[in-house]
């Protein structure tokens, strides 16, 4: 079935450092979508990227959509510690409204 | 607007136990969705129903059933709970909106240990 792989599983940085994160998936997507879950928190959408190509901003926060809509990557800038958490990457499963979840990306900032 | 609410949020049980989390929206969202998460697997979706009165199964449904009789309302069932059910349990909703697909709204999560 199709599957939604994301890379690294963990990242600790430094505060200030950039950190990057990427999802692949085994099909081609209509859209991503990425979402941020705090420690003991639950998951809270960020954005989501529709076009070939696409890239957004949200302040530090850089996503890019792959020319062929399988792989996105989601780039921080200058971390702070208030970045804390596991992100994960989604793309449509087929299903409606269906969402196919990649494991996600831990990231530790020391301050 | 309270959003997504889940009931209860922490919960021990026996192996053979039964039980029945409860997610409420008040968004007045179509989808809901059930999904659990375990240590380094991510969110596995469960259930979901695209309205009242309609479910389908997810990637992991075994163990479990659901039911959507409000709209705002979507219910998930252990009938008889196993250790491997150990996890904790998001409920989701959204609203179809024919652009890409929709944003998806989580609830606070239940914690679930079957001892």
């Amino acid at each position: 079935g199709q599957q939604v792989m994301q890379i690294p599983q963990y990242q600790h940085v430094q505060e200030g450092e950039d950190f990057t994160t990427y999802c692949n998936s085994s099909t081609t997507l209509s859209n991503i979508q990425w979402y941020k879950q705090r420690p003991g928190g639950h998951p809270v959408f960020l954005i989501q990227l529709v076009k070939s190509g696409e890239v957004k901003k949200q302040k530090r926060l850089t996503f890019q959509f792959g020319e062929a809509k399988k792989n996105s990557s989601l780039h921080i800038t200058a971390t702070q510690t208030t970045d804390v958490g596991t992100y994960f990457c989604a793309g449509d499963g087929g299903s409606q409204g269906n969402l196919i979840f990649g494991k996600g990306t831990k990231l530790s900032v020391k301050p | 607007n309270a959003g997504v609410t889940q009931t209860p949020k922490f919960r021990v049980l026996k192996t053979g136990q039964s039980m029945t989390l409860l997610c409420a929206q008040d968004m007045n969202h179509e989808y809901m969705y059930w999904y659990r998460q375990d240590p380094g697997m991510g969110l596995r979706l469960i259930h979901y129903s695209v309205g009242e009165g309609t479910t389908a199964k997810g990637e992991v449904p075994d163990g479990y059933n659901v039911s959507r009789l409000k709209k705002q309302n979507f219910l998930l069932g252990l009938e008889s709970a196993a250790p491997s059910q150990t996890s904790v349990y998001f409920c989701a909703s959204s609203y179809p909106t024919g652009l890409g697909t929709d944003t998806q709204y989580f609830g606070p999560g239940t914690r679930l240990t079957v001892l």
